[in-house]
């Protein structure tokens, strides 16, 4: 079975200053990750993914994530945060195999951005 | 297109009572889940189906059942609220390709007192 670690549950950094919240995940078999973010009294919604090719992955707002196999970890970062990126931010892992249709989420980092 | 729709957005429930959390989506999607989420826990799957008629236990599935007669529509039933239910419930669909993001609805939040 896969599993999912966060292990930040919080980070907070200034504003303009670069961030890595960290994601390692436990599968026997391929996996596809994501990142999802999580405003404020709203869902989830998908910040990137990485199916295959690139192991660097970026969204549209500036953050990007490294799959690494060797260290079962996709970290994300983001040269420079804005006070608009605060969010919780879940780390996602789903499995090619059989069990293709579960997706299973980490424990969150609630990112705090201060001016 | 109003994707995930998810009701109530608030309910209260005192022990021992039962309720149903209803979920429908409009993107035609074979796959949907359940999430429950409490602070410093992340999301744990409750329960998901791969299209209608199939549906499986996730990590949580205990207190809670579900059914998928229809495409659409996904609800989660509780038979008999306990306070460690009390939870944020989450609902959401994607398309069957393995690697398609997870379509979220805007959450239940319920209390059981």
């Amino acid at each position: 079975a896969q599993s999912v670690t966060q292990l930040d549950s919080q980070v907070p950094v200034f504003e303009e200053a670069p961030v890595e919240l960290r994601c390692n995940y436990s599968s026997s078999v391929s996996v596809y990750l994501f990142w999802y973010v999580q405003y404020p009294n709203q869902g989830l919604q998908l910040l990137l993914k990485y199916l295959s090719g690139s192991t660097l992955v970026e969204s549209i707002n500036g953050f990007e994530a490294e799959f690494n196999k060797s260290q079962t970890s996709f970290h994300l970062r983001k040269p420079s945060v804005h006070i608009s990126d605060t969010a919780e931010y879940f780390c996602a892992v789903t499995t090619y195999g059989s069990s293709a249709s579960k997706i299973i989420f980490g424990s969150g980092t609630r990112l705090s951005i201060r001016p | 297109n109003a994707g995930v729709t998810q009701t109530p957005k608030f309910r209260i429930l005192k022990i021992g009572q039962s309720m149903t959390l209803q979920c429908t989506q409009d993107m035609n999607h074979n796959y949907m889940y359940w999430y429950r989420q409490d602070p410093g826990m992340g999301l744990k799957l409750i329960y998901y189906s791969v299209g209608a008629g199939i549906t499986d236990k996730g990590e949580v599935p205990n207190g809670y059942n579900v059914s998928r007669s229809t495409t659409e529509d996904f609800p989660l039933r509780l038979e008999l609220a306990a306070p460690s239910q009390t939870s944020v419930y989450f609902c959401a669909s994607r398309d069957q390709d393995r690697g398609t993001p997870l379509h979220f609805g805007n959450g239940t939040r319920l209390t059981v007192t």
